[in-house]
């Protein structure tokens, strides 16, 4: 399996604030990474696919970088409504497809 | 826009099988368009993967869970289907069915709500 790990795996910020968490892959998966946003209770969103593409419909405020094993989703402003949990996912290994542990984004 | 819907017992007990069901309802489950997956969530956790189903019964299963699970699909009443056997208390989780889109990488465009089964006698 292709392990994902995310850092940090907590974060406090405060709104406005430029915020970027990290996805390393344990293999090099090129491009083949997505970004969700996760609030409690719900569903997982898919927010930026294929690395650096955003999703139709999510806020340009966000966006992803990286290839190869390592990877970064920025939120370039932070709003009030994006304190949640964030999760990469890999798809290189299709169909066995693995996600992070999450990051948790609180307020300061 | 594709919407999904799980549904099935709150409750199983060790060792018995796990059953749930994904409704879908603004597509098709026989279009071939889609994949249909179930992934789950322990309280607290990450996501964990745990099969698919597409093209009117073909299956991928993680292989960490092969050995006790079961997917299937019944196109007349636009479903699909989860089972799992054998369940302990590890196995207690929020469930989803999400689908993605053929012939794109595998990203997870639209998911159910979620249903909580716990696993306790």
């Amino acid at each position: 399996d292709i392990q994902m790990t995310q850092s940090p795996s907590s974060l406090s910020a405060s709104v406005g604030d430029r915020v970027t968490i990290t996805c390393r892959a344990s293999q090099s998966i090129s491009s083949y990474l997505n970004w969700y946003q996760q609030k409690p209770g719900k569903a997982p969103k898919l927010l930026i696919y294929a690395a650096s593409s955003l999703q139709s419909g999510v806020p340009s405020r966000f966006s992803g970088s990286g290839s190869g094993t390592d990877f970064t989703l920025t939120i370039s402003s932070l709003q009030p409504e994006d304190f949640a949990t964030y999760y990469c996912q890999q798809s290189y290994s299709t169909p066995s497809i693995t996600f992070g542990q999450g990051t948790r984004l609180e307020i300061k | 826009q594709v919407q999904l819907q799980e549904s099935g017992p709150g409750l199983v007990k060790p060792s018995q099988t796990l059953s749930l069901t994904c409704t879908v309802s603004g597509g098709s489950i026989s279009s071939g368009i889609y994949y249909w997956s179930w992934i789950r969530q322990p309280a607290g956790k990450g996501l964990e993967w745990i099969g698919r189903i597409y093209n009117r019964g073909s299956t991928n299963y993680n292989p960490s869970l092969k050995s006790r699970v079961t997917i299937s699909v019944d196109m007349s009443k636009n479903q699909f289907s989860l089972k799992l056997s054998s369940v302990t208390a590890a196995d207690t989780a929020v469930y989803f069915c999400a689908t993605n889109i053929v012939g794109t990488t595998t990203r997870f465009d639209y998911w159910g709500q979620g249903t909580l089964v716990t696993v306790a006698s």
